[in-house]
């Protein structure tokens, strides 16, 4: 059982490039979600997924895409990175049933955006 | 909208010191709380839950206690060690609401001297 897993761990883009940062996890959760973590700022969420074929906006989406065709695949799309994006990225799954919530997180994408 | 609001960091302690790192929420429903610590260069790991009033989420010697009262979940550990020092997140999903994500507090980092 490998968890949450990301790729690439560490990426330089320069701006107006594009990219697609992976996630990927085998515990068969429905739930899915890409945080972005920069100083002072917490964690806040870009796009979420209740399940395949849905997604829906966090509370920072523009400039982000997602996708969601599969449980186990929940990759987050920059169109044309900004330095505004340089931050640290975390993927995570939810597994939310009546008797259990734990929200499970990859070891994240570190994004330098020159 | 619901929230989590914590301590402001750092917090610098010695070895051995009493931590408390205090956090507060709002929400509309009856949330399910938790503590997750993110240690240096990692993803967040869960560290404790509760998921109703008075419950006492521990692990690791961390203990929180639901206080429905005073709509809060203070993080106490009696005894901190060099090995504690990370950043420490608050946060709450409102069970009955169907797949919503978790909401977070902005972290508190935590640094331990010996």
């Amino acid at each position: 059982n490998a968890g949450v897993t990301q790729t690439p761990k560490f990426q330089v883009l320069k701006t107006g490039q594009s990219m697609t940062l992976q996630c990927a996890q085998d515990m068969n959760h429905e739930y899915m979600s890409w945080y972005r973590q920069d100083p002072g700022m917490g964690l806040r969420l870009i796009h979420y997924s209740v399940g395949a074929g849905i997604t829906d906006q966090g509370e920072v989406p523009n400039g982000y895409n997602v996708s969601r065709s599969t449980t186990e695949d929940f990759p987050l799309r920059l169109l044309s990175a900004a330095p505004s994006q340089t931050s640290v990225y975390f993927c995570a799954s939810f597994l939310t049933d009546r008797d259990e919530e734990t929200q499970y997180f990859g070891p994240g994408t570190r994004l330098l955006v020159l | 909208g619901d929230s989590v609001t914590q301590m402001e960091g750092p917090v610098t302690l010695s070895e051995e010191a009493f931590l408390t790192i205090n956090c507060t929420y709002t929400a509309t429903g009856y949330p399910s709380l938790f503590w997750y610590v993110q240690y240096p260069g990692e993803g967040l790991q869960l560290l404790l839950k509760a998921t109703k009033a008075d419950d006492k989420g521990s692990n690791k010697g961390f203990e929180a206690t639901y206080r429905k009262e005073t709509t809060s979940f203070h993080l106490e550990k009696g005894s901190v060690q060099v090995s504690d020092s990370a950043v420490y997140f608050c946060a709450l999903h409102l069970r009955n609401s169907g797949n919503t994500p978790l909401v977070f507090g902005k972290g508190t980092r935590l640094s331990v001297i010996a």
